[in-house]
């Protein structure tokens, strides 16, 4: 199965823009990955599934335009432009792997995003 | 409008089994392409995969975990059971339901609980 790797921290003035990177293990360069925001003491909120190709499908319900995602290699970049407090909050990446009866689910282990 | 809400213990004992209620509202369990998710999250700690159920009966489990969990549902109570045994401090973790789609360019886990808080301590 792959591994997804997140950098533990991420930080951006107020207005600015940030990009996260999810980074696949070798071997699982065609994997599309899905991109989740955590605001403190929530559950996770669906934001998009992003491929080599882009943007998988559609946004999840009320993620804003300013949320964009690109695909490349092994890495998958969450890019937020024009940063919001509201932003601040913890970004985990996750991917389907196998199918049918061998289906898994792998997750990154979250990037915080502080606001500055 | 699609919601979740786990229910459940706060508090196990080791070696207890775990019994927790995903009830849900906003769409059937009975839909092609729908299934029902568990995920969890350790205090500081990475979200994991545990068990999804589908609109089918067909369930799927986490590899590392599959001995010791039991996915079910009741379409009639819009609710999905998730019983994990043999309960261990290690599983101290907020635990999750998630919606899971399963249609053409849309495979997701789209909308997710608030999530219940399971300590484990003797």
């Amino acid at each position: 199965q792959p591994v997804l790797t997140q950098p533990p921290s991420a930080s951006a003035s107020l207005g600015a823009s940030v990009t996260l990177t999810c980074t696949l293990s070798s071997g699982y360069s065609n994997y599309k990955v899905d991109w989740y925001q955590q605001r403190p003491g929530k559950g996770p909120r669906f934001v998009m599934r992003v491929g080599t190709g882009g943007i998988v499908g559609s946004k999840g319900d009320g993620i804003p335009d300013r949320f964009s995602v690109l695909g490349s290699g092994l890495n998958r970049y969450l890019t937020i432009k024009n940063i919001q407090e509201e932003d601040e909050s913890d970004y985990h990446c996750g991917a389907d792997h196998g199918s049918g009866s061998n289906f898994g689910y792998v997750f990154g282990t979250g990037t915080k995003v502080t606001v500055l | 409008q699609i919601t979740l809400k786990e229910s459940g213990p706060t508090l196990v004992k080791p070696t207890q089994t775990l019994t927790l209620t995903c009830t849900f509202s906003g769409f059937s369990l009975t839909t092609s392409g729908v299934g029902v998710g568990w995920i969890r999250q350790p205090p500081g700690k990475a979200l994991e995969w545990l068990a999804l159920i589908y609109w089918n009966d067909d369930k799927r489990y986490s590899p590392s975990l599959k001995s010791r969990l039991t996915i079910t549902k009741d379409t009639s109570k819009n609710q999905v059971v998730l019983t994990m045994t043999n309960m261990d401090p290690v599983d101290t973790a907020t635990y999750y339901c998630a919606h899971r789609l399963e249609a053409v360019a849309a495979y997701r886990f789209d909308y997710w609980g608030q999530g219940t808080l399971v300590t484990v301590s003797s």
